[in-house]
Order: structure tokens, then sequence, then C-alpha cells
């Protein structure tokens, strides 16, 4: 079955740590692009990061960048976002999502449910 | 950042009828060169994840049903639901890929009965 599949989100205090990870399976995973999106009642659908196929190339949103580490692991067919310094702005839901194969272009046909990540005092 | 705005903010139609949704970009995300227009559109439905719809402005993706369509070009563009169906009720968002990295999503258009 393909499928993305995410977990590690809870509620952390303000300043703390937290680290997602998304297991992907019934597809070849290390053929994709693969990002994270959150999503919040107030910002909507944001960009998060993404990571090439063999982890070369790496981007961040302004608003993470220097605090959250995205990585993957393509024999464990997995995706990992390592949250830190975490503000309450950073509450939302996570999702990661597959980049599809459409020459390259920020297009992404397959999304885990998502994880909530909760920031609060 | 490539803003992008959408209206309505949210819709009623009746079952049967059209829903017609619009998406604005703040600079064009149409390249002249190759004649293509960066714009996708994404269905939430409650409790999921978005689903691609529609991506170059037109296309649809595999398995999405023909009453599903869109058009526009530069900063303009639409999504129209033909004979809305009960199964369409969903969060409607246009997303941009014009700008890589950095693509943006649109705040979304709820479309109800």
């Amino acid at each position: 079955q393909v499928q993305l599949v995410e977990s590690g989100g809870g509620l952390v205090k303000p300043g703390g740590s937290l680290r997602l990870s998304c297991a992907a399976s019934g597809f070849t995973f290390s053929d994709h692009y693969m990002t994270w999106i959150r999503q919040t009642p107030g910002k909507g659908l944001e960009w998060v990061s993404y990571i090439s196929r063999s982890s070369t190339t790496i981007y961040y949103a302004d608003s993470v960048r220097g605090r959250f580490t995205i990585s993957r692991d393509n024999a464990k067919n997995s995706l990992y976002l390592q949250m830190n310094s975490l503000r309450v702005d950073d509450t939302a839901v996570y999702f990661c999502a597959r980049r599809g194969h459409y020459g390259g272009y920020d297009l992404f046909d397959l999304w885990g449910q998502g994880t909530l990540v909760t920031v609060s005092s | 950042d490539i803003v992008m705005t959408q209206s309505p903010d949210s819709l009623a139609v009746s079952l049967g009828e059209r829903a017609t949704i619009n998406c604005k970009s703040s600079q064009s995300v149409s390249y002249n060169s190759n004649n293509k227009n960066y714009l996708a559109w994404y269905q939430q439905k409650p409790g999921q994840p978005p689903k691609l719809l529609i991506y170059w402005a037109s296309i649809r993706e595999s398995g999405v049903p023909d009453r599903f369509s869109g058009s526009g070009s530069g900063t303009n563009f639409t999504l129209t639901i033909n004979s809305l169906q009960a199964e369409d009720v969903a969060v409607y968002y246009c997303q941009q890929y014009y700008s890589s990295p950095g693509f943006t999503f649109g705040p979304g258009t709820k479309v109800d009965i």
C-alpha cells in the first residue's frame, strides 16, 4: 500500500525539541524528493523544508532555518524533522509529502495524514 | 515570496450546480518561454490531507473526475467544479510552484452544499 505515516508529534514547551518521523511504504522512497509542510488555521499551508533524493540538496523556509533539520534514511524508507528551539507559532499539523515525478517541479502527489505539534507552556 | 489569494472564502452550491473558485498571485506564475502556468489546485476533505487535483493550471491529475477543470494564466486562475457532487465538499487550495524553493499556497476556499 502506497502511503506515508507520520509520528512524533505532541505537546512541548516553548524552547523545547521534538523529532518527527515519516515512514514511507509501497513505493521507491529513494526516487523522490520529500518535504515537510505544516498547516495551521491562521497561516494555512506553509512549506517547512525539503530534501533531495540523496540528501545533497536541502532547503528550509526562513521561519524555521537554523532551528529545524530535515534528514532521510533511504535504507529505512524514512524522513525526519528535528525541531529545536520550538516557538508557540510552530504549533501546527505537520505533513510529510512526496514530490511527484512532474519534471522536477514542486507538486506533491502523496501526503501523510499529519501529526499535530503543540507548543505551549 | 509570491502571495496567493483566493475568492470567495467560502461558497455554498446546490447539488448538480457549478462552483467557481478564483486564485490570484502577487506576481505572474507563468513563463513565456515555455508557455506554462506554474499553478496547481488541491482538494482537502475534512480530516484528510490535501490531494493534488490539477497542475499546470489545467491538467487533471490521474483519476480526477472531469467535472473538475482549471483555467487561467499570468496572475489569475480559476477552478471550476461542474455538476457538484456531495463528495466534492472540501476546502480547495491553489499553489504556485513558479518559485522554487518557496512554493506557496492560497488560504483556501471552502465549498459546501
